[in-house]
């Protein structure tokens, strides 16, 4: 089955540190770019990061640029999100998502389930 | 960074109508635009790429148009599945990826 299984989300307090994983699983993992998009309770989708499909090309949004490093594993077919100096404006629903292109960053066409991040004290 | 800007913020329509939701870029991103849809306690999902692109899968009654800044998004006879939150979203200039504040279609 084609899907992305994502683990990792939490409670953290503000200042704390959480990673969270996206194991994928059914498609040649290493043929697309890989996403992390959030959605705070009640809001629209944020875009977080990016990463090319040999991890040539990282990119991150800018309220999260130094504080999140994204990663990958191909050998793992494994997505990763580091999360350093956590915020409460961090709390949202982070989701994986695959691209349909490998370098570039396009569209969007496969999503995990989500991971919760609660930062609060 | 390109601001989406999407219209109505809710549509309250009955089940065989035909909608049209907007998607309006704060600078041309050419044909490079893409729709999702989300439905309650699920990821989005993507219906289409390309302004006018149909994902794998997705009915014929889902159709996008536009390019430049302007966009939209058709729906033909609504189906009860189809009332959901709609966002848009630009990769024609990135980073960051830019998605809208989405468009909710409700039943009346």
């Amino acid at each position: 089955e084609v899907q992305l299984v994502q683990s990792g989300g939490g409670l953290v307090q503000p200042g704390g540190s959480l990673r969270l994983s996206c194991a994928a699983s059914g498609f040649s993992f290493d043929d697309h770019a890989m996403h992390w998009v959030r959605q705070a309770p009640g809001k629209g989708l944020e875009w977080v990061s990016g990463i090319s499909w040999n991890s040539g090309t990282k990119e991150y949004a800018d309220f999260v640029k130094g504080r999140f490093t994204i990663s990958r594993d191909n050998a793992k077919t494994s997505l990763y999100l580091q999360m350093n100096s956590l915020r409460v404006e961090d709390t949202a629903l982070y989701y994986c998502a695959r691209d349909i292109n490998g370098a570039a960053y396009w569209a969007l066409d496969l999503w995990g389930q989500g991971a919760m991040v609660t930062v609060s004290s | 960074e390109i601001v989406l800007t999407q219209s109505p913020a809710t549509l309250s329509v009955s089940p065989g109508e035909t909608v049209t939701l907007s998607c309006r870029a704060s600078q041309s991103v050419s044909s490079k635009l893409v729709w999702y849809q989300q439905k309650p306690g699920q990821a989005p999902r993507l219906l289409i790429y390309g302004a006018s692109t149909r994902a794998t899968g997705i009915p014929a009654r889902f159709s996008g148009s536009g390019s430049g800044t302007e966009f939209t998004l058709t729906i033909s006879s609504l189906q009860s599945e189809d009332f959901a939150i709609y966002y848009c979203q630009q990769y024609n200039n990135w980073p960051p990826l830019t998605f809208g504040q989405g468009t909710k279609v409700e039943i009346k």
